[in-house]
């Protein structure tokens, strides 16, 4: 079975542009996850969505956004870039929220800003 | 607020050596507590994780971790490091298996470097 595939895998924007980022996750899963993960620092949680909903949001200005499919894929858009937006953005899907599942996490797309 | 400290931002081991990777966490309830690794350009891979019961919990790669609560620590251990551990290793939080509504919370990592 496929894992969980990310694209793009890379990325350049500029300032003030606009991104979005695709995760699809495992086949059955119905939850998924996105991190932001900055050169030297552990991942950050941005975002969970459970069966198409938002049910979880992390410290993250407005200007990240996301939703999830009927498919149960994802996308994560981010709003008017900066510089510090650089960095590799996770995704990962586990099947629901209860305490028997784990994240699997996706290779991630590494996004530079200039 | 939760939070977890690895200490340690680099540590350089011999191949064949032991190792210990240290994390500390802060938390108001009882948590799930994770180690993860990372490798050069891919996602993060699961070495373990605990919730309760015994504390002395084993992964994948020859990995185990102990919990002590009364240290607030569940530091990784290996007895012997093969040069394919070389990676980035990530301690981690949360109030559930799979991260749920409030994510989990990661340490800034170490890494592991292995001499020959």
């Amino acid at each position: 079975d496929a894992g969980v595939t990310q694209s793009p895998t890379h990325l350049i924007k500029t300032r003030g542009q606009q991104v979005t980022l695709r995760c699809s996750p495992i086949s059955g899963h119905k939850s998924v996850s996105w991190y932001q993960q900055v050169l030297g620092q552990g991942p950050q949680f941005i975002f969970q969505y459970y069966e198409k909903e938002e049910r979880g949001r992390g410290n993250f200005p407005d200007r990240f956004s996301a939703r999830q499919f009927p498919n149960y894929s994802s996308e994560l858009n981010v709003n008017a870039l900066l510089l510090g937006d650089s960095a590799l953005y996770l995704c990962a899907s586990s099947w629901g929220n209860s305490g028997a599942n784990v994240l699997t996490f996706g290779a991630g797309s590494r996004l530079t800003v200039l | 607020a939760q939070s977890v400290t690895q200490p340690d931002i680099h540590i350089t081991v011999s191949e064949g050596a032991s190792l210990e990777l240290r994390c500390n966490y802060s938390y108001g309830a009882t948590p799930y507590l994770f180690w993860y690794v990372q490798s050069p350009g891919q996602g993060l891979q699961l070495l373990l994780k605990y919730f309760s019961g015994d504390t002395l919990v084993q992964g994948i790669k020859g990995f185990e971790a102990e919990f002590k609560r009364s240290q607030s620590s569940f530091n990784l251990r290996k007895p012997s490091v093969h040069w394919s551990d070389a990676a980035e290793y990530f301690c981690a939080v949360g109030k559930y298996s799979g991260g749920g509504a409030d994510g989990l919370t990661f340490g800034k990592g170490t890494h592991l470097i292995i001499q020959p």
